[in-house]
């Protein structure tokens, strides 16, 4: 049971170049998210996904993009890199149909942008 | 603002003793929290959760503690284990929003326990 896969686990782009960072789940969850991590910083919200065709904004939206076309995966595009947005990137998923079902994370993807 | 506040940002004991992980939260909205548990190069993995409704869950050796009064919340390992040495996130929702899903994190305490 893969769980959560982020790929990939390690990134180098430069200023103004653009990337994807795919996450895919085999859990079947309808919710998805990405978050961010920086030192210092905790966690933070990029975008969330209610079910496939629904995203929106979390607490830290600029900069990037996002889609959800199927259930099972939930990419997150980079337009044009900034050096601010180097961290690690955590994509996790979650089920509706249990009440209180936990966030399960993948590993991360640690993004350098020079 | 910082909604979720680990002031403390890192805490050593001795293993066999309890270790004592506090958190305090600003928003009287939130109504679920949880603790997750992270090891470098990995994502965070969920460890234990509190409903508003109660005041204390326990699972092993792991408890949580909830003083809705106050807005803060305390996780204690007893006894504490070399390999309980991580980094501990407390995160905290609004259940109508979805309990399990838009989760405000604290930054994090970075517990070392000692053998």
């Amino acid at each position: 049971n893969a769980g959560v896969t982020q790929t990939p686990k390690f990134q180098v782009l430069k200023t103004g170049q653009s990337m994807t960072l795919q996450c895919a789940q085999d859990m079947n969850h309808e919710y998805m998210s990405w978050y961010r991590q920086d030192p210092g910083m905790g966690l933070r919200l990029i975008h969330y996904s209610v079910g496939a065709g629904i995203t929106d904004q979390g607490e830290v939206p600029n900069g990037y993009n996002v889609s959800r076309s199927t259930t099972e995966d939930f990419p997150l595009r980079l337009l044009s890199a900034a050096p601010s947005q180097t961290s690690v990137y955590f994509c996790a998923s979650s089920s509706f149909r249990q009440e209180y079902s936990p966030l399960h994370f993948g590993n991360g993807t640690r993004l350098t942008v020079t | 603002d910082q909604q979720v506040k680990q002031n403390s940002p890192s805490l050593s004991v001795q293993e066999g003793r309890i270790s004592i992980l506090n958190c305090d939260y600003t928003n009287s909205m939130f109504d679920y929290f949880l603790w997750y548990k992270k090891y470098p190069a990995e994502g965070p993995t969920f460890l234990i959760s509190i409903s508003s409704i109660k005041d204390k869950n326990e699972d092993g050796r792991f408890t949580v503690f909830l003083n809705k009064s106050a807005k803060h919340l305390s996780l204690h390992i007893v006894p504490s284990q070399p390999g309980d040495s991580a980094v501990y996130f407390c995160a905290a929702s609004v259940v109508n929003t979805g309990a399990n899903s838009k989760l405000t994190f604290g930054k994090g305490i970075t517990l070392s326990v000692r053998p």
